[in-house]
């Protein structure tokens, strides 16, 4: 198995800009995480999905983040616009299921907003 | 309110002795304990979770981690450290019922040669 993929795995942009993260689950796994790193802050989780339902996203933000999971093989999470506090390392992981799953992480994108 | 707490943000240890890295949770029910590493510029790794029976929990790189009932701990431990063991160590919870993990800040350990 390929493993979680995210892409881009580097991204570099301005402030004010939309930023769109890319996220391709394992095959078969049923949710899906998203999380923010930062050495400020730690590991944040920002929103999760099962079965391609959000489920909790109280980790998000502001207004300024949404995510979307339009079937299960792809998720997406915009900034729009994007604020230099953005800038972070953004993981996705899957896992079979909810709850007693260890989850499986992609290997994240940085991005850095100027 | 379920917590997990790593009390040691560091962690130095000479290769070939043995490592300790600390976790102690709260929780009102049945915790549900994980433990994932976190190599320089890569995504988390499983490495080992409790979710009931044997307190020892074997994962893989030969962690193991035991499971204390009594003192609400989930340590992370290795009879003997590897320099490639170096890496950030996290701890995580999940209180049941389907819930998302809540998780610890994370130890940096350090093996020395």
């Amino acid at each position: 198995d390929a493993g979680v993929i995210q892409s881009p795995r580097h991204e570099v942009t301005e402030m004010g800009q939309e930023v769109t993260l890319r996220c391709k689950p394992i095959s078969g796994h049923n949710s899906l995480f998203w999380y923010r790193q930062t050495m400020m802050r730690g590991l944040e989780l920002l929103i999760y999905f099962n079965n391609n339902v959000p489920i909790d996203d109280s980790g998000m933000p502001e207004d300024r983040f949404s995510a979307k999971m339009p079937n299960a093989s792809f998720s997406t999470l915009k900034i729009q616009p994007s604020e230099p506090r953005d800038s972070a390392v953004y993981f996705c992981a899957s896992s079979p299921g909810q709850g007693l799953y260890e989850q499986y992480f992609g290997p994240g994108t940085r991005l850095t907003v100027t | 309110a379920q917590s997990v707490a790593q009390p040691e943000d560091q962690v130095n240890v000479a290769e070939g002795n043995p490592l300790t890295v600390k976790c102690t949770y709260s929780v009102s029910g049945n915790p549900y304990l994980f433990w994932y590493v976190q190599y320089p510029n890569r995504g988390l790794q499983f490495l080992l979770k409790y979710i009931t029976g044997d307190n020892l929990v074997k994962g893989s790189y030969g962690f193991e981690a035991e499971f204390n009932k009594s003192q609400t701990s989930f340590h992370l431990k290795k009879p003997s450290a590897l320099v490639s063991d170096s890496a950030l160590y996290f701890c995580a919870l999940n209180a049941g019922n389907n819930r998302k993990l809540i998780w610890g800040l994370g130890t940096s350990l350090g093996v020395n040669p």
